[in-house]
């Protein structure tokens, strides 16, 4: 079974700096990866996904994320962060042949300084 | 296009009740997903339907959480009894497709005293 690690719980940058969030998966073959976010009272809103392809994937709100497969990651980007994008963020896994192990990882706070 | 539609979004209950949870997926998504999500993690999977048959129920409380999606559209969640640690917001999605992208809706709080 696959399983997803967020390393970290809680990140505060200041807004318009950089943004890095990790993300580590275990599964045996390529899996599809997704980042998704959710705003507090919020359901999940897809940020971007990786199926196949090239490795760097671009999302919504100017997010963009890297697979390495050597690395096992799906690191999340984005060049300069605004005050909206204060949010839980989560990497999911999704694996199988019906996709029935769709595993997310615990969720990385993000707070954002003005 | 509408999205996925769940109620009630707010519930309190006693432990030992029972609550039901409704979705209605996204029209024409053959894949539905319930999710309990527990405050400061990830959400975890109770139960997959393709249509209106059963994909992955391996982590669904059976002797206390059912699921149905009759006609295969909409579903209905239900705990009974409940207990404390049953609280936790219960996130619905559907998917066009088996292994693509999930679409959530809100969720529905449930809070149990």
């Amino acid at each position: 079974a696959q399983s997803v690690t967020q390393p970290d719980i809680h990140i505060t940058v200041s807004e318009g700096a950089s943004l890095e969030l990790r993300c580590n998966y275990s599964y045996g073959a390529t899996p599809y990866l997704f980042w998704y976010v959710q705003s507090p009272g919020q359901g999940l809103q897809l940020l971007l996904k990786y199926f196949s392809g090239d490795t760097l994937v671009q999302g919504i709100k100017g997010f963009e994320a890297e697979f390495k497969r050597s690395q096992s990651s799906f690191n999340l980007r984005k060049p300069s962060v605004h005050w909206s994008d204060a949010a839980e963020y989560f990497c999911a896994v999704g694996a199988g042949n019906y996709g029935q192990n769709f595993v997310f990882g615990p969720g990385t706070r993000l707070s954002v300084l003005p | 296009e509408a999205g996925v539609a769940q109620s009630p979004r707010y519930k309190i209950i006693e432990k030992r009740q029972s609550v039901a949870f409704w979705c209605n997926p996204i029209s024409g998504h053959a894949t539905l997903y319930w999710y309990q999500q527990i405050l400061g993690q990830g959400p975890k999977l109770l139960i997959q339907f393709q249509n209106n048959g059963v994909v992955d129920d391996s982590q669904l409380p059976k002797d206390r959480f059912s699921a149905e999606r009759l006609k295969g559209v909409d579903s209905t969640l239900k705990i009974q009894p409940a207990k404390l640690e049953d609280s936790a917001v219960y996130l619905c999605a559907s998917s066009p497709d088996r292994a693509g992208e999930l679409f959530f809706g809100e969720g529905s709080r449930l809070t149990v005293l």
